[in-house]
């Protein structure tokens, strides 16, 4: 699977768009990108994936760019209970492996 | 969420004991896994049952067994464990492990303790 890059910790004030970028500049054209949450001391809940067109769902919207090289998770309006660690991954499409790197931690902030 | 459920959630053993971990699930899935969660360390994967067939074993050792009896559950059958082993374990399902991009619904998780 293609590694991600996605940078260690960010705030965001309540009520504010919450933007989450991740890089995977090594993404092959038939895998995806899946993004997952793990509010503290929890099991990580799925948020959204997408190939190469942009996602939205009642959680948040998922914008990949057009050389699908870096993607961004979009919170639109946070509140205190997204604070979690959002985690980035890409992986191919018939494969259920799901590789977790160290994520994004966010906090939103009242 | 109640799609996936763990019990206990909290369990302290010590490396004598066995004890075991059960995990349900109520989506009508037919691909269930553990994974380990250490302190600072990624989620890993250890088991992987699909259509109660053992799919993966992460190079887990012997001192966990996992069982799979129907689509609906699975446990964890732990003996003689260390303390290395003391961890957040948590299941999850997938409507199937073979084909598909199917995401995964996890539980919330047995925090064990090895004494």
């Amino acid at each position: 699977d293609a590694k991600t890059t996605q940078p260690t910790s960010m705030d965001c004030a309540e009520g504010r768009a919450a933007n989450l970028p991740c890089n995977h500049s090594t993404i092959s054209g038939n895998e995806y990108v899946y993004w997952y949450r793990q509010i503290h001391s929890q099991g990580p809940q799925y948020i959204i994936h997408g190939l190469k067109n942009n996602e939205t769902n009642e959680m948040a919207s998922l914008i990949i760019t057009e050389d699908r090289k870096s993607s961004t998770l979009i919170l639109p309006h946070a509140t205190l209970r997204d604070t979690a660690v959002y985690y980035c991954i890409v992986r191919v499409g018939n494969d259920y492996k799901l590789s977790f790197g160290a994520g994004t931690t966010v906090t939103v902030r009242a | 969420e109640t799609g996936v459920t763990q019990t206990p959630r909290h369990l302290v053993m010590g490396m004598t004991n066995k004890k075991s971990l059960k995990c349900e699930q109520h989506l009508g899935h037919n691909a269930m896994y553990w994974y380990k969660q250490s302190a600072k360390k990624p989620l890993e994967l250890m088991f992987v049952y699909n259509f109660k067939e053992q799919t993966e074993n992460n190079s887990v050792p012997s001192r966990f067994s996992p069982e799979c009896p129907n689509s609906s559950h699975l446990f964890l059958h732990l003996h003689t464990l260390q303390p290395e082993d003391s961890a957040l374990y948590l299941c999850a399902s997938s409507q199937d492990a073979v084909a598909g991009i199917y995401e995964q619904y996890f539980g919330p998780g047995t925090r064990l303790t090895v004494t």
